[in-house]
């Protein structure tokens, strides 16, 4: 069945460093690909998609690329802050009513 | 505020107890489902609304049960708790199935089961 795997957190940064969080999927087809982030005691939010191949989502500084060869949407931020320190989930449209989301990884920014 | 509310924001149950948690959303939106959130997981959908009187299961439906009588409320009930049902419980809502991503979530509900 689909399914997502993400990179094992936490990812620990100093600010102003260089963010990459790794992303892949299995899934029939070519699906919708998403990235949640959760701040704390929050619930999930929309962070960015990307629907198609070669799409690059982007958000707050965020970028992720769908890459079809790859099977791949990994996030990346140029210059992190503090304020970015969170649970980010990458997820895919699983079918028409459901989304299946990857284990999420905690990152944590330090001044 | 406009959004998903979720009540209680923590519980503690005895193994053997029920209990309902509680869903809302004032943005008259179709469909609505409900997560459990477990470390090294992510995300699991329990069960999931496409309108009232509408329900179907997700992928981890066991313990759970459903209804959807009115648009705004979608509760879970467990009807006999278990300690494999502490978690942490999102419900979300999106104005319909065609654009799930778009979902906005509730703050939780942290369940411990003992």
């Amino acid at each position: 069945g689909d399914s997502v795997t993400q990179m094992e957190g936490p990812v620990t940064l100093s600010e102003e460093a260089f963010l990459t969080i790794n992303c892949t999927y299995t899934a029939t087809g070519y699906p919708s690909l998403f990235w949640y982030v959760q701040y704390p005691g929050e619930g999930l939010q929309l962070l960015l998609k990307a629907t198609k191949a070669d799409d690059k989502g982007s958000n707050k500084g965020f970028e992720a690329t769908y890459r079809k060869e790859t099977t791949s949407f990994h996030l990346e931020k140029g210059s992190v802050q503090v304020s970015d320190s969170a649970v980010y989930f990458c997820a895919l449209r699983g079918g028409y009513n459901k989304l299946i989301f990857g284990a999420g990884t905690r990152l944590a920014v330090h001044p | 505020n406009a959004g998903v509310t979720q009540t209680p924001k923590f519980q503690v149950l005895k193994t053997g107890q029920s209990m309902t948690l509680q869903c809302a959303q004032d943005m008259n939106h179709e469909y609505m489902s409900w997560y459990r959130q477990d470390p090294g997981m992510g995300l699991r959908l329990i069960h999931y609304s496409v309108g009232a009187g509408i329900t179907d299961q997700g992928e981890v439906p066991n313990g759970y049960n459903v209804s959807r009588s009115t648009t705004e409320d979608f509760p879970l009930r467990l009807l006999s708790a278990a300690p494999s049902q502490t978690s942490v419980y999102f419900c979300a809502s999106s104005y319909s199935s065609a654009v799930l991503e778009g979902a906005f979530f509730g703050q939780g509900t942290r369940l411990t089961v003992v």
